[in-house]
């Protein structure tokens, strides 16, 4: 059980434009969802909090309108990366939380590699 | 505000001896602690947390840690390291990670 999945596992596109990145959770309703991203040999940067029926918290220096994130569901997130540039290459990976559950344990998607060219 | 330290960048230990991977946090309650392992182009393994209770936790792999409210610390241990060991760890309070320890395994 507490799956959660990410498609694409990796994309290319051009510079200018937008991706859509999507965080599900397979087998449990997930009241919070995160947003990372992760350079290379570096580590996890929390780049948003999403809960169901809300809009995201965004942490300080991360871009809201470049980084649009909907969290629709129970069961889904989307990451949009809007008129992408080289910069926002990058690995980006979501987790899920099943607060509801008792406990605050998060778990981890796969991640996106997503190179924008 | 919360804050994960982990204070060496890398390591590196001979296949056998012991290792100990340090982590010190900034929380102001009680925090929940989690040590994760990535390996090169993997995702993120969960190896251990702590929510409260016995703070000596076991955990996969045969890791462990040790939860000292004193010291803010829950350092990572592991009696005896196996050359596939090798990754790189970070340390979680709840949603924040630490900078991570890349682990070296010499033959």
């Amino acid at each position: 059980g507490a799956v959660v999945s990410q498609h694409p596992s990796w994309v290319i596109c051009k510079s200018g434009t937008s991706v859509k990145i999507e965080c599900r959770s397979l087998d449990f309703q997930a009241t919070t969802m995160f947003w990372y991203r992760q350079f290379p040999k570096q580590s996890l940067m929390l780049m948003a909090t999403s809960n169901e029926g809300s809009k995201a918290t965004y942490e300080q220096g991360v871009e809201k309108d470049k980084f649009l994130i909907n969290h629709a569901s129970l069961t889904l997130s989307t990451l949009t990366v809007t008129s992408a540039h080289p910069e926002d290459s990058s690995f980006y990976i979501c987790s899920a939380r099943d607060f509801w559950g008792g406990y605050n344990e998060q778990f981890f998607g796969p991640g996106t590699r997503l190179t924008v060219l | 505000a919360q804050s994960v330290t982990q204070p060496d960048i890398h390591i590196t230990v001979s296949e056998g001896a012991s290792l100990e991977l340090r982590c010190n946090y900034s929380y102001g309650a009680t925090p929940y602690l989690f040590w994760y392992v990535q390996s090169p182009g993997q995702g993120l393994q969960l190896l251990l947390k702590y929510f409260s209770g016995d703070t000596l936790v076991q955990g996969i792999k045969g890791f462990e840690a040790e939860f000292k409210r004193s010291q803010s610390s829950f350092n990572l241990r592991k009696p005896s390291v196996h050359w596939s060991d090798a990754a790189e760890y970070f340390c979680a309070v709840d949603m924040r990670f630490g900078a991570g320890t890349r682990l070296t395994v010499k033959p």
